[in-house]
Parts: structure tokens; C-alpha cells; sequence
């Protein structure tokens, strides 16, 4: 069974300041997918990135990083000099198996203080 | 392009009844996937309608329904609505479908009472 951990419910930063959401997944399959999403207040999700579990490389997008490490089987996002607009709740999801069914992490919730 | 669209935004309805919810999805993606979002649960999978087939199931009693037309809008089905169903639905489309990039609505808001 697939399952997706987010242990951080909630952070809390002063702008400028990096924070790092954490993500640990359990999948029996070889082949999966990583993803990240973010849910700004007004409630519409928005991809941020896929990952695919044959590709280990770490990506960068603007103030964006990825850490997928198969030997701990997480795959964490670090926001560098995070910004108020950042403020929103981040979902990790995982899918893997014939059907590619994403399983959701319960989220954490980034707040972004000026 | 335009974005994924729902309707209606927020619903209220009554235990026993049955609602519909909408789904437009960006032109020219043939994937549509539905989400239940409840603070208890989080974000759950219902199904995906791929081509006007329903391609994946989430663990949902049958009360949970849905189909997709040719035009790739989708529609999904609740009926005999119960408290428990109150929660934000999201739609999502997608080019390719499940587990590539989806692009979500704004989410309905319903509200059973």
C-alpha cells in the first residue's frame, strides 16, 4: 500500500528566511511518481513538479528545490528566501502501480510572516 | 487557455438528496479527475474519466458517480447525500492523464445539512 507522510502540520517564517517541507513516502513498486502541490487560500491546487522514481536528480526552479533521495525514500522542497506569497498549504503525493492512483500527504501548511 | 472551471462554486443541500457537480477542463485535455477534500481525510482520489471511460476508481461507495461527455466535460454524481459528504470537490485535467501534470479547478464547495 502506498502511504505519503508530511510530519510537519504547520511552519511558520519570517520572510527571507528558507524553510524546507519534509516528505517521506512507502511504496512496494519500482516504478512511481513524486509530486508536489500548492494550494494557495483560494483553494485551487497547483502542480508544482513530478518526479519519476528512476531520476535522483535534484531540480532547481527559481527560489524552488527538490531532494528526492530513494535511500530514505523521501522527497523534500525547500523554498529559499521564502516570500509572504508563499503563504499556502503544500500537498506531496505519490502514485505508483498499474492504475497510478495519487495517495496525498495531509499537507503542511506554510505561513510566510513580513 | 482557459482554466479549469466548475460549477456551481458552492452548493448547500440536504441529507437524502442528490447533487451535480460540473467540470470544464482545458481544451484539448481528454483526462478529467475528481478529489474529495475534507479536513478529516484530506485530499482523496474518486475517479478519473479518460476518453469517456472511466479509467480509475478510489475506495468510494457507489453513492459517488461520474461521467465524462465527448467534449471531455465532466460530471460526477452524489446521491443520498450524507453529512460526511460536506467537503470542497476539486476537478482536474490532464493531457495524458493519471500520473502526469493536472491542472486543477477552483474546487465546489457543498455543503450538506
Amino acid at each position: 500500500a502506498q502511504k505519503v507522510t508530511q510530519a510537519q502540520t504547520e511552519i511558520s517564517v519570517v520572510e527571507k528566511e528558507d524553510v524546507t517541507l519534509d516528505c517521506v513516502y512507502e511504496t512496494r513498486d519500482t516504478t512511481y511518481y513524486l509530486f508536489w502541490y500548492k494550494q494557495p487560500p483560494s483553494g485551487e491546487l497547483v502542480f508544482l513538479i513530478r518526479r519519476n522514481s528512476f531520476d535522483e536528480q535534484n531540480e532547481i526552479s527559481g527560489r524552488y528545490s527538490w531532494n528526492f533521495q530513494k535511500s530514505t525514500s523521501s522527497f523534500n522542497f525547500t523554498i529559499t528566501a521564502s516570500q509572504v506569497v508563499d503563504s499556502a498549504v503544500y500537498f506531496c503525493a505519490q502514485s505508483s502501480g498499474g492504475s497510478y492512483i495519487p495517495t496525498f500527504g495531509r499537507g503542511t501548511s506554510l505561513i510566510v510572516h513580513p | 487557455k482557459a482554466g479549469v472551471t466548475q460549477t456551481p462554486r458552492y452548493l448547500i443541500k440536504t441529507r437524502g438528496q442528490q447533487v451535480t457537480l460540473s467540470c470544464s477542463p482545458i481544451s484539448g485535455h481528454r483526462s478529467v479527475s475528481w478529489y474529495q477534500q475534507t479536513p478529516g481525510q484530506g485530499l482523496q482520489f474518486l475517479f478519473e474519466y479518460f476518453s469517456e471511460t472511466q479509467r480509475n476508481k478510489g475506495n468510494f461507495p457507489g453513492r459517488f458517480s461520474g461521467r465524462q461527455f465527448s467534449n471531455s466535460r465532466s460530471e460526477m454524481n452524489v446521491s443520498t447525500l450524507e453529512l460526511g459528504d460536506s467537503a470542497l470537490y476539486l476537478c482536474a485535467s490532464s493531457a495524458n492523464g493519471q500520473p502526469y501534470e493536472q491542472y486543477f479547478g477552483p474546487g465546489t464547495r457543498l455543503t450538506v445539512t
